[in-house]
């Protein structure tokens, strides 16, 4: 069985803190995209990482593919209110058409 | 472009009734994915096209569920006699196939379905 394990599943912090998002399987995967999800709406792609121990910036994300292709982080710097979200990782099974969907991580961000 | 489509964002029915969303995908994708999400969890797969032809669905796709997508351009997804438990969002999501590097998929807006 395929699995990608997110953690933390819950996290609420103060504005400006930072905080690191983990995403783990035993398997490897050929891509692994990072979305975020907001009540009501369809998850939005913020970045894809191919190569292993590839390093992405989105202003203040910072996203980690581990250098086996089986792991990655999203670490968010000076968090801020509109971050709140849930947060899913995709990774892509090269050769397939499948997505394995970690868990989630459901982030709060207090003003 | 203006990505994935789904009509309706909202549907609230009577339990043992029929209802039926459509997604339109991003143009020459030729991937198109259904999924279920219910509230604070991640999308789970329902089925999966590649161009007209159906090549995957989950077990968790019964026999009241049923998915189409006649010309490998739009795609429809029914639910025969809805019960209480189909009650969840569902997400339409496509990608086009490259046999390396990035293969993304986006999403639509979702369809909330309700069941009374």
């Amino acid at each position: 069985t395929q699995l990608l394990e997110q953690s933390p599943q819950f996290l609420s912090i103060q504005e400006g803190e930072n905080l690191t998002v983990y995403c783990n399987s035993s398997s490897v995967f050929s891509s692994l995209q990072w979305y975020r999800q907001e009540p009501g709406e369809g998850p939005v792609l913020l970045v894809t990482v191919v190569t292993g121990g590839e390093v992405k910036k989105l202003k203040r994300l910072t996203f980690q593919f581990g250098d086996a292709r089986k792991d990655s982080s999203l670490h968010i710097t000076a968090a801020q209110p509109g971050d709140t979200g849930l947060y899913l990782c995709a990774g892509y099974i090269s050769g397939t058409y499948k997505y394995i969907f970690g868990t989630g991580t459901r982030l709060k961000v207090l003003a | 472009d203006t990505g994935v489509s789904q009509d309706p964002r909202h549907k609230i029915t009577k339990r043992g009734q029929n209802v039926t969303f459509r997604c339109d995908p991003i143009s020459e994708h030729n991937r198109l994915y259904w999924y279920r999400q219910t509230l604070g969890q991640g999308p789970e797969f329902l089925t999966y096209f590649q161009n007209e032809a159906q090549l995957e669905k989950s077990r968790l796709l019964s026999d009241r569920f049923s998915a189409e997508r006649p010309k490998g351009s739009f795609s429809t997804l029914e639910i025969q006699r809805t019960e209480q438990g189909d009650s969840a969002m569902y997400l339409c999501a496509s990608s086009k196939y490259r046999d390396r590097g990035y293969n993304e998929q986006f999403f639509g807006p979702g369809t909330r379905l309700t069941v009374l």
